[in-house]
């Protein structure tokens, strides 16, 4: 049973805000909401983490309602190198237990 | 700083032949995990060490797989003997742990057993 659901596929133009929603209904208390992009040849790379509300860093946004049961991974004007696949995870490390469950992951595609 | 580093990058072997990936987490990183992706299928956890221990070991698929971390450093999965079923790319994490961090991936072992 996946732990979280997210569209397969997204196309963007380059310069262009992107916004990937992932839905997390189950989510556990002690749950916190994970991004990970990967390039092909290579390993997933972590992007954001948050628990609730907004959290930003370098390379992008993260947006988590009061309920916590869904997220969107913001990019800012992205550009050809941004594509990639994202996955939007739950890490439960905070109850103790380190495993993180991939699903299928978005593939962004960014056209020029 | 150096990233997580995994050998070999590829491996083609014989069914029946033995294996060892290895893996060198991030220098002072207690916490090192083992994942893995079959052909089609998602990423799935292996195993988790802290240090030299083993914390989790559900996720290795049945008693071929063997996971070893001597000294709480670098990290060897064997496989023996390998079976067809076993190709995929195996991946090697490491982190400390620090929320807020997530955790660091190596760019895999590209396993194929012909």
């Amino acid at each position: 049973l996946a732990k979280t659901t997210q569209p397969i596929s997204m196309d963007s133009y380059e310069g262009q805000e992107v916004n990937i929603t992932c839905s997390h209904n189950n989510i556990a208390t002690n749950d916190y909401i994970t991004w990970y992009q990967q390039f092909p040849s290579q390993g997933p790379r972590f992007i954001i983490q948050g628990y609730k509300t907004k959290v930003t860093n370098e390379v992008a946004s993260l947006f988590i309602p009061a309920d916590r049961k869904s997220s969107t991974l913001s990019l800012p004007r992205v550009s050809l190198s941004d594509t990639a696949v994202y996955y939007c995870l739950l890490d439960p490390s905070g109850a103790g237990s380190y495993q993180l469950t991939f699903g299928k992951g978005t593939k962004l595609s960014v056209i020029p | 700083e150096a990233g997580v580093t995994q050998f070999p990058s590829h491996s083609v072997i014989e069914k029946g032949q033995t294996v060892t990936l290895r893996c060198d987490p991030i220098s002072g990183h207690d916490n090192l995990y083992w994942y893995r992706r079959v052909m089609g299928k998602e990423i799935k956890f292996l195993l988790h060490f802290v240090k030299e221990s083993k914390q989790d070991e559900s996720g290795m698929p049945n008693n071929r797989f063997l996971a070893e971390r001597t000294g709480g450093t670098y990290s060897t999965l064997k496989v023996q003997p390998a079976e067809l079923e076993d190709s995929g790319v195996y991946f090697c994490a490491s982190s400390d742990r620090g929320l807020g961090y997530g955790y660091t991936f190596g760019s895999g072992t590209r396993l194929t057993v012909v």
